[in-house]
């Protein structure tokens, strides 16, 4: 069975750092892409950032873009997810979203989702 | 980037009825080479994460039930519900994964008449 656990959420002040990581099991970690999805409060979806199976390959949305880093350690089978620079419009529910296709591509659909992690950026 | 559209925002259909979604992307999702649109639907129950129903724009995912249906090319899309059960009050999802960034549409609610 697919298990994808994040943590690492909580509040932090605008300008603060956090890091996320989702814990995953259940299938061959290193043959899927992996993306970050979040969810401000009310809201609807927005894609973040996506790693490749093998980490060659990643990308992220504009607007965290130069502030967030995603990274896999598959000898883990964790994906993290290291947040500098925050501001308040990252306030959000960030979930782990496992890739669909197999071959680590990035371009894929997602086929599994974490129950997510609530981070807060508010002074 | 490209921009994916929903409509209508929300709609109530009575139990039984057929409930449909449309979703217009700002450019072509059909990927010529493999002639596949790189485009997915998800359901987010309340309090819920969301969940695969569609992808290829209409293949079904394991275990979704037949009266979910996703059709269309292009940039027009469309995702039907036959028949309304009370467990798909949810809010539905587009979201195309051809570019990057990928892009997911507002959402468009089903709620039962």
């Amino acid at each position: 069975e697919v298990q994808l656990l994040e943590s690492g959420g909580g509040l932090v002040q605008p300008g603060g750092s956090l890091r996320l990581s989702c814990a995953a099991s259940g299938f061959t970690f290193s043959s899927y892409g992996m993306s970050w999805v979040r969810q401000a409060p009310g809201n609807g979806l927005e894609w973040v950032s996506v790693i490749s199976g093998s980490s060659g390959s990643t990308f992220y949305a504009d607007s965290v873009k130069g502030r967030f880093t995603i990274s896999r350690d598959n000898s883990k089978n964790t994906l993290s997810l290291q947040m500098n620079s925050l501001r308040a419009e990252d306030t959000a529910v960030y979930y782990c979203a496992k890739g669909r296709s197999s071959g680590g591509t990035c371009y894929t659909d997602f086929d599994y989702w974490g129950q997510g992690t609530l981070v807060t950026v508010s002074s | 980037d490209i921009v994916m559209t929903q409509s209508p925002d929300s709609l109530a259909v009575s139990l039984g009825e057929r409930a449909t979604i449309n979703c217009k992307s700002s450019q072509s999702v059909l990927y010529s080479s493999n002639n596949k649109n790189y485009l997915a639907w998800y359901q987010q129950k309340p309090g819920q994460t969301p969940k695969l129903l569609i992808y290829w724009a209409s293949t079904r995912e394991s275990g979704v039930p037949d009266r979910f249906s996703g059709s269309g090319s292009g940039t027009d899309f469309t995702l039907t519900i036959s028949s309304l059960q009370a467990e798909d009050v949810a809010v539905y999802y587009c979201q195309q994964y051809y570019n990057i960034p990928f892009t997911f549409g507002p959402g468009t609610r089903v709620d039962i008449k």
